[in-house]
């Protein structure tokens, strides 16, 4: 039952573009910053995003996030087929004592 | 290089009880809140809660408040996640993810999840 409404899948053929949204209220994603982690099959998930648009050292900057009052957007360019996997937006909740909230996850196929 | 290990799966009948853990090296343990996270067969994620080794501050998340204990030990630099009384519900992915970046004050906490654990998977079954 999580917070945070994303889009079940999204695909896109290699090199192009795909963007991921990630819809919340003003006690979560309007009142916090957002950071979006990816989970390659059979791995632990890996941040990408944090604080809303910066990437962590090493990402590639064909990653790249926003946000616009209680919604964020993941952008993928140059798609490959590396990047076939799930990708999670989190934020901190206020109205839940604190808690960490996720996203429900979307699938990213190369086609 | 910043670093956390998890213990190794375990398989374990309803009922019973566990402690898994998760060792941080390469950064001051105690100075950066660690967090639990679980991941259901082929579902999302799940924050569990959080806690601060320096001084074994917790904060759970209230879908689990009540059914783990998280703690500590900053002698060896290890956070756990316990049950005392595992479920078949509990068959999960358990992951611990360093609070980099960030800190919890007050009813408040900041931050972003980097780096993670590679995981344990705990199997409950008669």
């Amino acid at each position: 039952q999580s917070v945070l409404t994303q889009p079940p899948s999204v695909s896109a053929a290699p090199g192009q573009k795909v963007t991921i949204s990630c819809s919340g209220s003003s006690s979560n994603i309007g009142n916090n910053y957002v950071s979006w982690y990816q989970q390659l099959p059979g791995t632990a998930p890996k941040l990408l995003i944090y604080d809303n648009n910066k990437r962590p050292s090493g990402i590639p900057d064909r990653f790249s996030g926003s946000k616009s009052g209680t919604s964020a957007t993941l952008g993928i360019t140059g798609l490959q087929t590396g990047d076939e996997a799930d990708y999670y937006c989190g934020t901190w909740d206020s109205s839940l004592s604190a808690s960490y909230v996720f996203g429900t996850g979307t699938k990213v196929t190369v086609l | 290089e910043v670093q956390l290990v998890q213990s190794g799966a375990e398989v374990k009948k309803p009922g019973e009880s566990l402690k898994i853990s998760c060792k941080g090296s390469g950064y001051s343990f105690t100075s950066y809140w660690i967090g639990w996270v679980r991941q259901m067969p082929g579902k999302g994620l799940e924050w569990m809660g959080i806690i601060y080794p320096g001084d074994s501050d917790t904060r759970y998340s209230p879908s689990f408040q009540g059914q783990v204990t998280i703690s500590a030990d900053k002698s060896i630099s290890t956070a756990y996640l316990q049950w005392s009384s595992l479920k078949a519900s509990d068959t999960a992915m358990y992951y611990c993810a360093r609070l980099g970046g960030g800190y919890c004050s007050g009813g408040s906490c900041y931050g972003e999840f980097d780096p993670w654990g590679q995981g344990t998977l705990v199997t409950v079954s008669s």
